[in-house]
């Protein structure tokens, strides 16, 4: 089993709808949770993090954590055509001390 | 300006010729991380640092080296590269806590022929 799980894409929104991207974790430990956005052939950068359960909102987007279901979200409102990119799902995996990434979920914001 | 320098940005080679893919950070960051992403596959760790010759294999650390001589750099090496190293390779680094946020170089693509 994968440590970190994003539902495949691609995700196709239209401008102004929210996208909503899923990310399921392996590691019942895990204490941070991180959302990266990379766009086409740029390094990732990171949007959100998230460290205990429940929503945590900044601007446009909504990062919601639920430990229990091992289970990370992300929400991005009022989606932008400048919104389309891959987003990685990242877990620190502490067993380890290393950051594990999951494949990504490319979403493309249709104007 | 806090950024990590990855060189070069884009390397085509052959089968068997040694290779070395430099990186530095200048943040005075102790963790440092070499990933590859394939389409499909996301980011795979390949090594990381947690210091000045402190270094552990990731995922897929099999066909690389890396050094950790300075807390600012490091290389990652491809003694002998093949075909299936062709990718686009990542270097990363952070503080040491869990919650620290991960600085990326720009990238290598890296072709082996």
């Amino acid at each position: 089993q994968k440590e970190v799980e994003q539902n495949s894409g691609p995700l196709s929104v239209p401008e102004g709808a929210i996208a909503s991207l899923n990310c399921t974790y392996s590691d019942r430990v895990s204490q941070s949770f991180f959302w990266y956005r990379q766009y086409s052939g740029k390094s990732p950068e990171l949007i959100m993090s998230i460290y205990s359960n429940g929503d945590k909102e900044d601007g446009r987007f909504t990062a919601q954590l639920n430990k229990a279901s091992q289970y990370v979200s992300l929400l991005i409102r009022d989606s932008q055509p400048s919104d389309s990119a891959t987003y990685l799902c990242a877990v620190n995996i502490l067993s380890d001390y290393k950051l594990s990434f999951g494949a990504g979920t490319t979403v493309t914001v249709r104007a | 300006e806090a950024q990590v320098t990855q060189n070069p940005r884009y390397l085509i080679t052959v089968t068997g010729k040694k290779l070395t893919v430099t990186c530095s950070q200048n943040m005075n960051h102790e963790y440092m991380s070499w990933y590859r992403q394939d389409p499909g596959l996301g980011l795979r760790q390949i090594y990381y640092s947690m210091n000045v010759e402190v270094t552990d294999k990731g995922d897929v650390p099999e066909g690389y080296k890396v050094s950790r001589k300075e807390k600012r750099n490091f290389p990652l090496i491809l003694e002998s590269p093949s075909p299936n190293q062709t990718s686009l390779y990542f270097c990363a680094s952070s503080g040491l806590a869990t919650n620290e946020k991960l600085f990326f170089g720009s990238g290598t693509q890296l072709s082996v022929l």
